[in-house]
């Protein structure tokens, strides 16, 4: 079965420690994602990567990094730098669509998220 | 710039009554629009998608949505609420300014009273 798989499900951080969620497909999809949700609020967007070796910062990237070595993986590192990390992270995948006019939004594919909070 | 409201945060129906969810989105082009589904500490699943077809769109567990330009709606209905569709549900768009993002509205909360 293709999917997505988020790995641990559950995590916690110490102070002044990086943690590293990760986040695998087996769906042969260009394009991956990062996003944070909180309580109540939509998703909003860390990092994607529409090609392997290349990424661009969302709308919240600043405490997070990301790589993307190979298409199926893309790890999320939640830094120290980052303040306020508690939050669920969901990480998606789509197909690529390239036109002359640019990318064709493809529905994105999710995993099951990992919950991340602080000791 | 592109832009989606949902108008609802929290929306309370009976087993068995229809199911009304409402997005109104805002996008300089062509746009393309999604709903997705999330429960309970699990990921989103995409429900349909309106990709400039047909406006009407079917979509999976009997959900379906139409697109309406001259509102610049795609609202989410179903005829008869199923226990199983509570969850979270969120109304997506993006439009061809902006190929690399999809920008996501804030969510309803659906509840179904058995």
């Amino acid at each position: 079965d293709g999917g997505i798989t988020q790995s641990p499900k559950y995590l916690f951080r110490k102070e002044g420690q990086n943690v590293t969620l990760s986040c695998e497909q087996n769906l042969n999809h260009d394009a991956m994602y990062w996003y944070r949700q909180d309580p109540g609020q939509g998703l909003r967007l860390i990092y994607y990567s529409q090609i392997v070796n290349d990424f661009q910062k969302g709308d919240i990237a600043e405490g997070y990094s990301v790589s993307r070595e190979k298409k199926e993986s893309f790890p999320l590192t939640v830094t120290s730098a980052q303040k306020n990390p508690t939050a669920f992270y969901l990480c998606a995948s789509s197909i690529v669509i390239w036109s002359l006019r640019g990318v064709n939004n493809q529905p994105q594919h999710f995993g099951d998220g990992t919950r991340l909070s602080i000791l | 710039a592109q832009s989606v409201t949902q108008l609802d945060s929290h929306v309370s129906v009976s087993e068995g009554t229809p199911v009304l969810l409402r997005c109104n989105y805002s996008s300089s082009y062509s746009p393309s629009l999604f709903w997705y589904v999330q429960h309970p500490n699990k990921g989103l699943q995409l429900l349909l998608k309106y990709t400039s077809a047909a406006t009407l769109v079917k979509g999976i567990n009997g959900f379906e949505a139409e697109f309406k330009k001259s509102e610049t709606s795609f609202h989410l209905t179903k005829p008869s609420a199923h226990m199983s569709d509570a969850a979270e549900y969120f109304c997506v768009v993006s439009d061809e300014t902006s190929y690399d993002k999809v920008i996501f509205g804030p969510g309803t909360s659906l509840s179904v009273i058995p």
